[in-house]
């Protein structure tokens, strides 16, 4: 069974950057998508975006489009998340996410499996 | 963009059943998934592809799909199954994974 493991928690300050890493083990990387999600504090859960490490192709969100790169590296069977010029508002729980489609539905998307997250507070 | 709507709470006794809706314009022709999040836990997977069952998922957990509305439905509620329950679909026409803003299931 996959597992993801994610980086430990970050401080960062306003107008900085984050990288934050997702390794898996028990699976192969490329035989995947893995997704980035986050959670503020209280808050629901707010996709960001996802990559297909086989392609190489991703895909952003909108409201991270221009401050977020999502990238995986077979090598290491590592997915990185790095968010910049991080302000007050990025403080939160980032959770990686691996991407399942069956051959039916081969555009439609879901997470089965979750990594236990990562908090990054952003705070001067 | 895609907008999913949740109850925010939902209360139920226990020994009954809970139903948690997730709104959205022409769900039924769209694959609806359901995570359930308990406090400072990441989410678990318990319905996929709008009423499959992950595995290790109790029988008391179903969903169904049509028109307007999916529904999560919990039976023979227990104090366990108080969490947060998130639907989540994916946009085909904007290839974007869109989650509801989450129900808050609690247990009297």
């Amino acid at each position: 069974q996959m597992q993801l493991v994610q980086s430990g928690a970050e401080v960062k300050r306003p107008g900085s950057s984050v990288k934050v890493s997702c390794k898996t083990s028990g699976g192969i990387i490329s035989d995947s998508a893995f997704s980035w999600v986050r959670q503020a504090p209280g808050q629901g859960l707010e996709w960001m975006g996802r990559i297909i490490p086989r392609s190489g192709t991703t895909k952003y969100a909108q409201s991270f489009q221009g401050r977020v790169t999502i990238i995986a590296d077979k090598s290491t069977s590592t997915s990185y998340m790095e968010l910049r010029r991080l302000r007050s508002e990025d403080t939160a729980v980032y959770y990686c996410a691996r991407g399942l489609t069956s051959i039916a539905q081969p555009n439609d998307w879901y997470f089965d499996i979750w990594g236990r997250g990562t908090l990054v507070s952003v705070s001067s | 963009s895609y907008v999913l709507t949740q109850p925010p709470s939902v209360s139920v006794a226990p020994g009954k059943t809970a139903t948690i809706t997730c709104g959205g314009n022409n769900i039924g022709t769209k694959s609806v998934h359901w995570y359930q999040q308990k406090p400072g836990q990441a989410p678990v997977l318990v319905i996929f592809y709008n009423s499959d069952r992950t595995s290790g998922i109790p029988e008391r957990f179903s969903g169904s799909n049509s028109g307007n509305t999916a529904t999560l439905t919990i039976s023979r509620v227990e104090a366990g199954d108080e969490a947060d329950y998130y639907c989540l679909v994916w946009d085909s026409t904007t290839d974007h994974a869109v989650f509801g803003g989450g129900t808050q299931l609690t247990v009297l």
